[in-house]
């Protein structure tokens, strides 16, 4: 069974400080899906990156970054010089596509990490 | 394109009761999905349809019922509403891919409180 670890329930920053939010999962299949889903407070989820499982380059959009290490099960989450409208909470999840269908979509999310960044 | 819709926004319900909450898409995607968010435990997938008329079960779909007779529509019923399905429901939708997983569109999500 595919599973999602998201081991900070909440972090506290201040304004341009760098914060990394931590996310490793687990699955049996070769092939899968990582997301980085937004949540701010008006409740609406906001689609951040899709990476799969054969491309491990890290990616950097913004103030954006993601680290994608197979070896460690990992996919984490960095916001450079955070702002106040980073504040939210930040969902990983995890899909394994069929064969048969060509495509998933079953996510399966982490718990989400609260992110707070004050003035 | 309105995206992905859910209708109400709100609702209340008293234990026992039925309801079906309203999801429509209209960018001609296969597949939808439900899925239910409570705290502290993430979203979880309740139902999810990789095309009209071809439905099948996620983590938690114990007290729902879905049926997918169009491509647009995807509702959620609740047969006797129980106070353990307070939550907050959203709806997604995405293209098949065969290589590339599209990303999941969300709709803006049912909360719904039940008495």
């Amino acid at each position: 069974a595919q599973k999602v670890t998201q081991a900070q329930t909440e972090i506290s920053v201040v304004e341009k400080e760098d914060v990394t939010l931590d996310c490793v999962y687990e699955t049996r299949d070769t092939t899968y899906y990582l997301f980085w889903y937004k949540q701010p407070p008006s409740g609406e989820l906001v689609f951040l990156i899709r990476r799969n499982s054969f491309d491990e380059q890290n990616e950097i959009s913004g103030r954006y970054s993601w680290n994608f290490q197979k070896s460690t099960s990992s996919f984490n989450f960095t916001i450079t010089a955070s702002q106040v409208v980073d504040s939210a909470v930040y969902f990983c999840a995890l899909s394994e596509p069929s064969i048969l269908t060509g495509g998933g979509n079953k996510l399966t999310f982490g718990t989400g990490t609260q992110l707070k960044v004050e003035l | 394109n309105a995206g992905v819709t859910q209708t109400p926004k709100f609702q209340v319900l008293k234990t026992g009761q039925s309801m079906t909450l309203q999801c429509a898409q209209d960018m001609n995607h296969e597949y939808m999905s439900w899925y239910r968010q409570d705290p502290g435990m993430g979203l979880r997938l309740i139902h999810y349809s990789v095309g009209a008329g071809i439905t099948d079960q996620g983590e938690v779909p114990n007290g729902y019922n879905v049926s997918r007779s169009t491509t647009e529509d995807f509702p959620l019923r609740l047969l006797s509403a129980a106070p353990s399905q307070t939550s907050v429901y959203f709806c997604a939708s995405n293209p098949r891919g065969v290589l590339l997983l599209n990303e999941q569109f969300f709709g803006p999500g049912t909360r719904l409180t039940v008495l």
